[in-house]
This record gives C-alpha cells, structure tokens and sequence, in this order.
C-alpha cells in the first residue's frame, strides 16, 4: 500500500525556473494538502483541496499553483521560481469522514540558487 | 483565528528521564488536537489525538481546555523518542478540515 507518494525527492532550480511538485495517493481520499516546512518554521498549508475539481489557497499561496483534475492527483507548480521558495514541500491527504487525521508523504526537499 | 504554540524550540533530556512538550492553543470553538512526529529521514505521522484518549509508544496527552493547553507527556523517555514533534490543532464546523501546525519541538533522549 503505497499511500501518499511525492516526487521528486530533492530538486535544484535556478531563479526563475519553473517546476511541478507530483502527489498521488492511493487510498481514494476526498481532502489533499500541500505545505511547506521552513527550519523553526512548522508546517504552513499552501493550498488544500476537498475533492476532484475543487481547490482553494491556505495560509502561504503567493508564487504556487495547484490543480486537481482527480482525486489521486494533486499537482504543485512553482511559476518564477524564487530564493524564498527553498523549503520542504509536504503532501497530505485525509478521507472525508473520521476527524482530521491527514497521512503525509514523504517530502520533496527544493532549492532555488 | 486559530494558533498553535510550543514553547520550546528545543528539549534535551536523558533516557529514563520524564519528559513533557509543550502545546498551547488559541481557538474559540472547540477544536480538535493532534500530536504528529517526524522521525528522523521518515515521514510526518500522527502519534496521538485528544479524542482517541490513547497511549501511544507511552505517550499521553490531555486536553485541558481552561488552560488551552495540550502538552504531550511521557513518564520514561527512550533513545528512540528522539524526533520532531507538531502539536496541531483542528477547527470545528466549516474549518474542520485544516490543520495548524505549531513550529515544533526537537526532542532529543541522551544515553
């Protein structure tokens, strides 16, 4: 059982450049969430989506895009990629029902020089 | 608007010792809090929640709403418990499907 699965794992960019951050989860769940994690910083939600077709910004949206064109996929993409965008990029995904108790992928750790 | 803070930044302590992280919340509803960890080079996984009232790998936790706090606490720390640990917390109602994270608390269990 796979869960959630983020690739890729570690990416470089230049200023500017431009990128897709994959999820995919296997466990057919309506809610899936993108943050990212900063050193002494905790999780911050980017964008968040509550099923096939439905996305909306969270807390940090600034310089991110996300569609959701089925419910195992949620892409992440950086436009302009910038300095400030070097972090830990988190996937999650939860069901609808049940509390919210969200099950993380992996990460994908990116630097932009 | 809801927020979460630990306190601690860092916690040091040796293998036997008590340890407690932890967690205040601000929320004007009731909320739903979590505990997630975050082993070294492995991914975030939620360790407990308030409402399952469970110990898990003999950690606890209780809610105390008069004081808005959510500490995690065990009674004999183990090398193995040295991790990150987000205190989080869940709206009700129309916010109940995001999740605040605190900024994290390392721990780290000395031989």
């Amino acid at each position: 059982n796979a869960g959630v699965t983020q690739t890729p794992k570690f990416r470089i960019l230049k200023i500017g450049q431009s990128m897709t951050l994959q999820c995919a989860q296997d466990m057919n769940h309506n809610y899936m969430y993108w943050y990212r994690q900063d050193p002494g910083m905790g999780l911050k939600l980017i964008y968040y989506s509550v099923g096939a077709g439905i996305t909306d910004k969270g807390e940090v949206p600034n310089g991110y895009n996300v569609s959701r064109s089925t419910t195992e996929d949620f892409p992440l993409r950086l436009e302009l990629a910038a300095p400030s965008q070097t972090s830990v990029y988190f996937c999650a995904s939860r069901p609808s029902g049940g509390g919210n108790i969200q099950y993380f992928g992996a990460g994908t750790r990116l630097s932009v020089l | 608007a809801q927020r979460v803070t630990q306190p601690e930044k860092l916690l040091s302590v040796f293998k036997g010792a008590p340890v407690e992280l932890k967690c205040n919340y601000s929320y004007s509803g009731s909320p739903e809090l979590f505990w997630y960890v975050q082993y070294s080079r492995q991914r975030l996984q939620l360790l407990l929640r308030h409402i399952s009232r469970e110990s898990i790998k003999g950690f606890t936790a209780d809610l105390n709403k008069g004081e808005t706090s959510f500490h995690l606490k065990k009674p004999f720390a183990q090398e193995e418990d040295s991790a990150m640990y987000y205190c989080a917390l869940s709206g009700s109602g129309g916010s109940n499907y995001k999740l605040t994270f605190g900024k994290g608390t390392l721990l780290t269990v000395n031989p």
